[in-house]
């Protein structure tokens, strides 16, 4: 199975700041890397496909880049309504495994 | 507009049934391959199974296999899963998602429309 990692676990920030979360594969799975983002009692919500394409409807303050092993969400200025809990999921092949979220919450 | 709800939790004793139901509307339900995606109180996201969008392939997380069973129903738009020989780790909100590619593809596993959940409990 592959193994995914996140880091930060959480971290405290504020409004406007640029934010990058990492995740890594623990084997090449190509661009086949996914982003959610989640609030409390929420379902989670798809941010980035594919590694850097973004969904429909996301603002365009959030990036995906990266590709292997080693993967990145930027946020560009941080604003009030992202403050949640990000996962990276590899989509490469099953089981389709998460990494174990990072929560961004307000200094 | 893509609606999926979720139904058929509860609270089950260890060693009990259940089976979760999720209906699916705004999409042509028989065309797109269909996951079960689960979270424990307070903890992360874990996949659980998938079913393609005809129903020909299956895939289950080491979790479940052998307990749990993914099926489909395209003329009642509605997907399953059910849940034998529980256990107190199993206890979790149950989310149903819609998986982004259509026929031709056997998954592309990327979750682009979810259920609101729903919460499983195991316990005596």
């Amino acid at each position: 199975d592959i193994q995914m990692t996140q880091s930060p676990a959480s971290l405290s920030t504020s409004v406007g700041d640029r934010v990058t979360i990492t995740c890594r594969a623990s084997q090449s799975i190509g661009s086949s890397l996914n982003w959610y983002q989640q609030k409390p009692g929420k379902a989670p919500n798809l941010l980035i496909y594919a590694a850097s394409s973004l969904q429909s409807g996301v603002p365009s303050r959030f990036s995906g880049s990266g590709s292997g092993t080693d993967f990145a969400l930027t946020i560009s200025s941080l604003q009030p309504e992202d403050f949640a809990t990000y996962y990276c999921q590899q989509s490469y092949s099953s089981p389709f495994t998460f990494g174990p979220g990072t929560k961004v919450d307000i200094k | 507009q893509v609606q999926l709800v979720e139904s058929g939790g509860g609270v089950v004793q260890p060693g009990g049934s259940l089976r979760l139901s999720c209906a699916a509307s705004g999409f042509t339900f028989s065309s797109y391959g269909m996951h079960w995606v689960r979270q424990a109180p307070g903890k992360g996201l874990e996949w659980v199974a998938f079913v393609r969008y005809d129903g020909s392939n299956k895939y289950y997380a080491d979790s479940g296999k052998g307990r749990f069973t993914i099926s489909r129903d395209n003329s009642k738009n509605t997907l399953y899963l059910q849940m034998d020989s529980l256990r107190a780790e199993d206890t979790a909100v149950y989310y149903c998602a819609k998986d982004s590619v259509g026929r031709g593809y056997t998954y592309g596993a990327t979750f682009d429309y979810w259920g609101p959940g729903t919460l499983v409990t195991v316990s005596s």
